[in-house]
């Protein structure tokens, strides 16, 4: 079975501009999760989706934003990109939102490597 | 608020020492999870612990859950020089989901 599978790879951008990052969970898997990792701060939860709706939300500005689709695919936007913003986005997937632990086992991809200049 | 605290931040030993890290909560949890993230991938699961008391071995890593269910503990024999990374530990909570609340990492480099 094919991991979560996370484009683009590597990104650069400046500020000021937006960029969109995508995800693809493991077959089978409805809820999808995005994180942000700097060496600071550690991960931080941004989001999950289950089912094409957003269940749980961190503490990040509404620049940040995300959608699912009705594959499960999710995809992740930054608008006016600031330096802070530059960090490791993961996005991992588990099977449901719901049902106890055996179910909330999250499998992350790569990341998409974010440089603001 | 819930607070999750791994220590220590920071580990360099020789190869083939033994050590241990450790992760504690302000709060009881549903289950816990532990992590190894090596640099530039994503985290890989190692382990899911859910029920007080639980001792889990895999391989030269030996996992263990507090009977309180507000602590674990990760333990490994023999250090190799492939067990270097970070190592992250998660917990979930049933009133929330399972979202699961990520402690800030043990970044270990283990020295040949």
């Amino acid at each position: 079975k094919a991991g979560v599978t996370q484009t683009p790879r590597y990104l650069i951008k400046t500020r000021g501009q937006q960029v969109t990052l995508s995800c693809s969970p493991i077959s089978g898997h409805r809820s999808v999760s995005w994180y942000q990792q700097t060496p600071g701060q550690g991960l931080q939860f941004l989001f999950e989706y289950f089912s094409e709706t957003q269940r749980n939300k961190g503490n990040f500005p509404g620049r940040f934003s995300g959608r699912q689709f009705s594959n499960s695919r999710s995809e992740m936007n930054v608008s006016t990109l600031e330096l802070g913003d530059s960090a490791l986005y993961l996005c991992a997937s588990r099977v449901r939102s719901s049902g106890g632990p055996a179910y909330n086992e999250q499998f992350f991809g790569p990341g998409t490597r974010l440089t603001v200049l | 608020t819930q607070l999750l605290e791994q220590s220590p931040q920071f580990l360099s030993i020789q190869e083939g020492e033994n050590l241990t890290v450790y992760c504690n909560s302000s709060s009881v949890f549903s289950s816990l999870q532990w992590y190894r993230q090596e640099p530039g991938e994503g985290p890989v699961l190692l382990v899911t612990v859910v029920t007080g008391g639980e001792v889990k071995k895999l391989k030269r890593l030996t996992f263990q859950f507090g009977d309180a269910r507000k602590d674990s503990s990760l333990h490994i024999t023999a250090a190799q020089t492939g067990d270097t990374g970070l190592y992250l530990c998660a917990v979930g909570f049933e009133d929330s989901n399972y979202q699961l609340i990520w402690g800030a990492g043990t970044k270990l480099i283990i020295k040949p």
